[in-house]
């Protein structure tokens, strides 16, 4: 395990509802991200927190919200989706300040969410 | 802006071959280098990094080799073995901004 856990696994919800992704991480890092995958398109950075202060967004949708309580927990907060939304959310976290790229990332397993 | 593009989209090794990944950046200004490796049903795991001031690092049964003159980054696997079966990224980076990844490669590795 990498230290990093993400719930759920798996998430279907329609375009109006509410829900909630959630990150922990256990290994003392001061840095955590969430990012898109997409089916054959690279690795998307969506946001980034260090010591729970939001440090980049990029240009993502207001219907994602993030939430970064304290430095151990991570939430994205999902409201009235569309279907082109459907992808793995994969949550990261750093050892450093996450304003360097020069950092190795520690990747959950990600939550598979479908959008009806 | 950067972008990162590996050369394959699906590269198929006998067990026991070396296999070879390669990537391509564009910002000769990028200077960070980090290769992962995704499982079905995984997130990505970090494989091995490597600064611009270096142009190989090994690990174990792995190495980085990066040519900046053509802005091009391989992976090379030695004696692949079934368990390397995956999908593997490259991504590249410089100074404060995000890294920058590539789409993948998938690694079947045929017994």
């Amino acid at each position: 395990e990498t230290g990093v856990t993400q719930t759920p696994r798996h998430l279907v919800m329609g375009m109006t509802n509410k829900k909630s992704l959630k990150c922990e991480q256990h290994l003392g890092h001061n840095a955590m991200y969430w990012y898109k995958q997409s089916a054959k398109k690279p690795l998307e950075l969506m946001f980034v927190y260090s010591l729970e202060e939001r440090v980049e967004n990029n240009s993502v949708p207001s219907r994602f919200s993030p939430e970064c309580p304290n430095s151990s927990h991570l939430f994205l907060h999902l409201h009235t989706l569309q279907p082109e939304d459907s992808a793995l959310y994969l949550c990261a976290s750093s050892q450093g300040r996450g304003t360097s790229t020069n950092e190795k990332l520690f990747f959950g397993s990600g939550t598979q969410l479908s959008v009806l | 802006g950067e972008s990162v593009g590996l050369h394959l989209p699906t590269l198929s090794v006998q067990e026991g071959d070396n296999s070879i990944i390669n990537c391509a950046y564009s910002n000769s200004a990028s200077d960070y280098f980090i290769w992962y490796k995704q499982e079905s049903g995984k997130g990505p795991q970090f494989i091995i990094d490597i600064r611009s001031n270096m142009d190989k690092r090994q690990g174990q049964r792995v190495t980085v080799l990066l040519n900046k003159t053509v802005k091009h980054l391989s992976l090379q696997i030695a004696a692949t073995q079934p368990g390397d079966s995956a999908v593997y990224f490259c991504a590249a980076g410089k100074g404060r901004r995000a890294l920058t990844f590539g789409s993948g490669t998938r690694l079947q590795v045929q017994p």
